[in-house]
């Protein structure tokens, strides 16, 4: 079974649309951490955010906001008035004990101009 | 600060060979993590070193191996090369090791096997 979970294959909206990318997680432990992180085309995999377990709190920064759920596992990103630099690939990704990062199988996001 | 640099950045290789893949951590940083990114897989977890150990391994096959020098740099092997081989792989690098610490990726090395 997937631990982290990215229904969202692919998604393409207009400049200036909001858009929120879905992550669902599934882990037994209660201490653990969830990343995003952005591939743009040239595959350098950057960090985006990093949310502990125990701190329930939403964050935004500029355009970007995060709603993090521990009843639902959830971990959501929201981009408000996207552009076209926004196109890349999203990972959701959980941390738990020794085991390095478990990486969702990302989102395609795509900013038409 | 420079970032994690990865050598080479491409590479093609026959089936039956060895590839040793290199990468350098950001300065200061003393846990290396691989990686490994395929179209069907994903990104998988290799392995991280600290300090020179092996902390802890995904599920590859022994093939797959690495190592951490004294000054953090890692270098990751792969024996006996198989098509399925063919992925960009990342290397990630953190202050310290634990669950806790965002991880600060290359530009990763895709290595090709025909």
């Amino acid at each position: 079974a997937q631990k982290v979970t990215q229904a969202q294959t692919e998604i393409s909206v207009v400049e200036k649309e909001d858009v929120t990318l879905d992550c669902v997680y599934e882990t037994r432990d209660t201490t653990y951490y969830l990343f995003w992180y952005k591939q743009p085309p040239s595959g350098e995999l950057v960090f985006l955010i990093r949310r502990n377990s125990f701190d329930e709190q939403n964050e935004i920064s500029g355009r970007y906001s995060w709603n993090f759920q521990k009843s639902t596992s959830s971990f959501n990103f929201t981009i408000t008035a996207s552009q076209v630099v926004d196109s890349a690939v999203y990972f959701c990704a959980l941390s738990e004990g020794a085991d390095g990062l478990t990486f969702g199988k990302g989102t395609h996001l795509i900013i038409q101009p | 600060k420079a970032g994690v640099t990865q050598t080479p950045r491409y590479l093609i290789k026959t089936r039956g060979q060895q590839v040793t893949l290199s990468c350098s951590p950001i300065s200061g940083h003393r846990s290396v993590s691989w990686y490994q990114q395929t179209p069907g897989q994903g990104l998988q977890f290799l392995f991280e070193y600290f300090s020179e150990t092996q902390r802890n391994k995904g599920n590859f096959p022994g093939r797959f191996s690495g190592r951490q020098f004294s000054n953090s740099r890692s270098e990751m092997n792969v024996s006996t090369l198989e098509l399925g081989d063919s992925a960009l792989y990342l290397c990630a690098s953190s202050p310290t090791s634990g669950e806790s610490y965002e991880q600060y990726f290359g530009p990763g090395t895709r290595l090709t096997v025909t």
